[in-house]
């Protein structure tokens, strides 16, 4: 079965704690995104990689990191900088970066 | 800086109505345009990607349509049907492809 997946499907985090949001595709895609949706709002780019061992800041990188050792692997840590990390958090993968996104299902993020 | 907006947040029609969905643009400078569909708690799903140099592109009861020049697409749904309820979202990829900006979604409800 070809696709994205993503875990867990909750995460919970407690304060000052650094949490790793799980992002794996097998349709062999060089570019990955992620992605923040708050309630009832759009998408915002957190993050996005073109290949492997390469990434770039998206629109609110602050309180983010992330890797890209392997081309099936993009994990995003949500740092204890990162003060309003309560979200739904979404990854997607593309052919290259001109071509159509193909989303997970998400990891639901949320405080204790 | 790009920025999406979509019209009407929400929308909610009886079994069989068509419908449109509108979206618009401040940077006519784009790579391509598309429409997702998202179920509550759940990923995007791609409907239809139009390119910059396309005015419109079908898909079963789906028809998008790009107006550069205005900043302006539209999506139609024919003979909408309760399957149909969702939130969709327009999302246009910038000159260089490389990043998506999101608007913040129409949710629709089709009643039976």
């Amino acid at each position: 079965d070809g696709g994205i997946t993503q875990s867990p499907k909750y995460l919970f985090r407690k304060e000052g704690q650094n949490v790793t949001l799980s992002c794996e595709q097998n349709l062999n895609h060089d570019a990955m995104y992620w992605y923040r949706q708050d309630p009832g709002q759009g998408l915002r780019l957190i993050y996005y990689s073109q290949i492997v061992n390469d990434f770039q800041k998206g629109d609110i990188a602050e309180g983010y990191s992330v890797s890209r050792e392997k081309k099936e692997s993009f994990p995003l840590t949500v740092t204890s900088a990162q003060k309003n990390p309560t979200a739904f958090y979404l990854c997607a993968s593309s052919m290259t970066v001109l071509e159509t996104q193909y989303f997970g299902p998400g990891t639901r993020l949320l405080v204790l | 800086k790009q920025e999406v907006t979509q019209i009407p947040a929400a929308l909610s029609v009886p079994e069989g109505e068509n419908l449109v969905l509108n979206c618009s643009f401040t940077d006519s400078a784009i790579y391509n345009l598309q429409w997702f569909r998202q179920d509550p708690g759940k990923g995007l799903t791609s409907l239809l990607l139009i390119q910059s140099s396309q005015r419109e592109q079908t898909s079963g009861r789906l028809n998008a349509s790009l107006d550069k020049s205005s900043g302006r697409s539209t999506l139609y749904i024919a003979a909408s049907q309760p399957g149909d309820s969702a939130t969709y979202l327009c999302a246009v990829a910038d000159n260089a492809g490389n990043m998506l900006t999101f608007g913040g979604g129409t949710r629709l409800m089709v009643k039976p």
